[in-house]
């Protein structure tokens, strides 16, 4: 069965820092690719997607992600985090077919210190 | 356009009590989900529907059951509650099409107590 990993649970930035946050999948197919985002208190928004093409997507917020095939990894990225930012990260990997199910990672907790 | 909504927002019941969530989708999709976020767990699918009239399992059904009665409407039911499953819940949407392409828009959460 398909996995996501996820091994940044917790990370604690200052604000202007960059940001890398890890993701692995396990699934050696086609795979569509997404982060989402948690607000404190607030419900899942999309932060980007990749699902064929150049794979540095960018997404909203100066948020981008690099797919690199070979590693199974859609990692994301962010060259000056602000407090604003503080959120918990989901990457998810959708299996295809007919049902548009989306398996989630463990998520990221990201703190950004003002 | 209300988008993805949840009733109700909290809930607190005693063990072996019943309830049910109800999620509400204005945008026509013909997918619904229930997934539950636990602390360390990420998001788990409990159970899904592909339109109206059908659902299927997810990865963590057991202990609720789904009803997709109307396109817009998908209701996730609690028939004996446990604290196992306090957790919070949320509702998620997306069009059919393009297969695994579709983004899933989700609904503002559920946050459950079973005490």
């Amino acid at each position: 069965a398909q996995s996501v990993s996820q091994h940044n649970h917790h990370v604690i930035l200052s604000e202007a820092a960059s940001l890398e946050l890890g993701c692995n999948y396990s699934y050696g197919g086609t795979v569509n690719l997404f982060w989402y985002v948690q607000y404190p208190g607030q419900h899942l928004q999309l932060l980007l997607k990749y699902f064929s093409g150049d794979p540095l997507v960018k997404g909203i917020k100066g948020f981008e992600a690099e797919f690199i095939k070979s590693k199974f990894s859609f990692n994301l990225r962010k060259p000056s985090v602000q407090w604003s930012d503080t959120a918990e990260y989901f990457c998810a990997v959708n299996e295809g077919g007919a049902t548009n199910k989306l398996i989630f990672g463990t998520g990221t907790l990201l703190a950004v210190q003002p | 356009n209300a988008g993805v909504t949840q009733t109700p927002k909290f809930r607190v019941l005693k063990t072996g009590q019943s309830m049910t969530l109800l999620c509400a989708q204005d945008m026509n999709h013909e997918y619904m989900y229930w997934y539950r976020q636990d602390p360390g767990m990420g998001l788990r699918l409990i159970h899904y529907s592909v339109g109206e009239g059908t659902t299927a399992k997810g990865e963590v059904p057991d202990g609720y059951n789904v009803s997709r009665l109307k396109k817009q409407n998908f209701l996730l039911g609690l028939e004996s509650a446990a604290p196992s499953q306090t957790s919070v819940y949320f509702c998620a949407s997306s069009y059919w099409g393009l297969a695994g392409r579709n983004e899933q828009f989700f609904g503002p959460g559920t946050r459950l107590t079973v005490l």
